[in-house]
């Protein structure tokens, strides 16, 4: 199974918005909303963020959210600030009843 | 609180086999969710292995599932991993983690496909 695809970097000011893509097929992103997007800044365990292509968990700021068109799901974060720098992957359900993860985009902060 | 830790040898030789364990707390396992590993080489990418129920439901990355062996033991409240014939491709950070399904007023879907509770990873090597 071929990983979902992701920018491998994004950057965006304090404040700022930035959107991260997320392409897969109709066999993943495509075909279920078992979309999902983690977080993980260096050095430490991912945390889940987004699930069901735009449900938060309890304690993760509304400045995240998640969509999804087609066969690209998108997660934006408004209000940029410093502690947002980290890693983000994106996953998906697929059809053969596996997961998949993106290969990850770094998001800096200017 | 549920939390997850990982634990595993750190360094294993070439063709050998990498066990690893991860003990729950705060969470009964045999009380439902799914458990799983995931990996990380180094300034890689994240990769699903396996993902298990306690009944003895199980789920693999079909690139690893010649390899890989994942199970639960109730009774110690521990997520194991098992992975044969190692080599250099399988140095990584390993977690385990919850993995969910969601729920909406009372009715849940099938699949629990998101990891919402994650260790903090155990880093094993693979190098003679």
């Amino acid at each position: 199974q071929s990983a979902l695809t992701q920018p491998p970097s994004v950057s965006g000011s304090p404040g700022q918005s930035v959107t991260i893509s997320c392409t897969g097929s109709s066999s993943d992103v495509g075909g279920y909303k078992r979309v999902s997007w983690y977080q993980q800044p260096p050095g430490t365990a991912p945390k889940l963020m987004i699930y069901e292509v735009s449900s938060r968990p309890s304690g993760v700021p509304d400045r995240f959210s998640g969509s999804k068109s087609g066969n690209t799901a998108s997660l934006t974060i408004s209000g940029l600030q410093a502690e947002d720098e980290a890693h983000y992957y994106c996953s998906s359900y697929t059809s053969s009843n596996t997961i998949i993860f993106g290969g990850g985009t770094k998001l800096t902060v200017l | 609180q549920v939390q997850l830790q990982e634990s595993g040898p750190g360094l294993v030789k070439p063709s050998e086999t990498l066990s690893l364990s991860c003990s729950v707390s705060g969470y009964s396992i045999n009380t439902g969710y799914y458990w799983g590993w995931i990996r990380q080489p180094p300034g890689k990418g994240l990769e699903w292995i396996a993902s298990m129920y306690h009944s003895g439901t199980t789920y693999y990355n079909p690139s690893l599932k010649s390899r890989v062996t994942i199970s639960v033991d109730t009774s110690e409240n521990q997520l194991s991993l098992n992975l044969n014939s190692v080599t250099a491709a399988d140095t990584a950070v390993y977690y385990c983690a919850r993995l969910s399904r969601y729920c909406s007023r009372g009715s849940c879907d099938t699949y629990h496909y998101f990891m919402d509770v994650w260790g903090k990873g155990t880093t094993v090597s693979v190098s003679s």
